[in-house]
């Protein structure tokens, strides 16, 4: 069965530093990625998605991922973090008609 | 900006009783889906619908749960009876999905807060 997994399930950063979130997939055809945001006491927004073409695909809040298929990876990157970066983020894979969601990554930035 | 709506956003219920989740989903929306999470993991997909009809309920444990999306626009939840178990956020969200596929973005409600007692 398809599964996502993501690598770490709290992280601490300081403001300024920068982040990368893991993702990785079991699925071996074709898949479409994406990344959501749970900032405290919102919904579930999208970061960003990949689908074809460039595998580097950039999103909103200066956020960015890397589709590597050879990896089954596309994790989260962000140069530099701010306290309002403090959330739950989620990768997820869809393949087919099956939309899976990893566990989440809780994300806090201390000021 | 064009939402999902949900409601209620909380319920308190005691185990054995009724309770129902509504979700509205953004106009147009073709494909409206139902996610649990409970609290620390991952949403996790209950029943997909392709306007009113079911695409995918394989987690749905049907002995209790049931949906429907009578006019392939607004969809109910329902559980009867309530357990312990199922207190978590109830999610709803929609995508345009003409066919459902899987270059579909979904767009999530607020969701809905059960807690069992």
């Amino acid at each position: 069965a398809q599964s996502v997994s993501q690598h770490n399930h709290h992280v601490i950063l300081s403001e300024a530093a920068s982040l990368e979130l893991g993702c990785n997939y079991s699925y071996g055809g074709t898949v479409n990625l994406f990344w959501y945001v749970q900032y405290p006491g919102q919904h579930l927004q999208l970061l960003l998605k990949y689908f074809s073409g460039d595998p580097l695909v950039k999103g909103i809040k200066g956020f960015e991922a890397e589709f590597i298929k050879s990896k089954f990876s596309f994790n989260l990157r962000k140069p530099s973090v701010q306290w309002s970066d403090t959330a739950e983020y989620f990768c997820a894979v869809n393949a087919g008609q099956n939309f899976v969601f990893g566990p989440g990554t809780r994300l806090s930035v201390l000021p | 900006e064009a939402e999902v709506a949900q409601s209620p956003r909380y319920k308190i219920t005691e185990k054995s009783q009724a309770v129902a989740f509504w979700c509205d989903p953004i106009s147009g929306h073709a494909t409206l889906y139902w996610y649990r999470q409970i609290l620390g993991q991952g949403p996790e997909l209950l029943v997909q619908f392709q306007d009113e009809s079911v695409v995918d309920d394989s987690q749905l444990p049907k002995d209790r749960f049931s949906a429907e999306r009578l006019k392939g626009v607004d969809s109910t939840l329902k559980i009867q009876p309530a357990e312990l178990g199922d207190s978590a956020m109830y999610l709803c969200a929609s995508s345009l999905g003409a066919s459902g596929g899987s270059t579909d973005t979904q767009y999530f409600g607020p969701g809905t807060r059960l807690t069992v007692l």
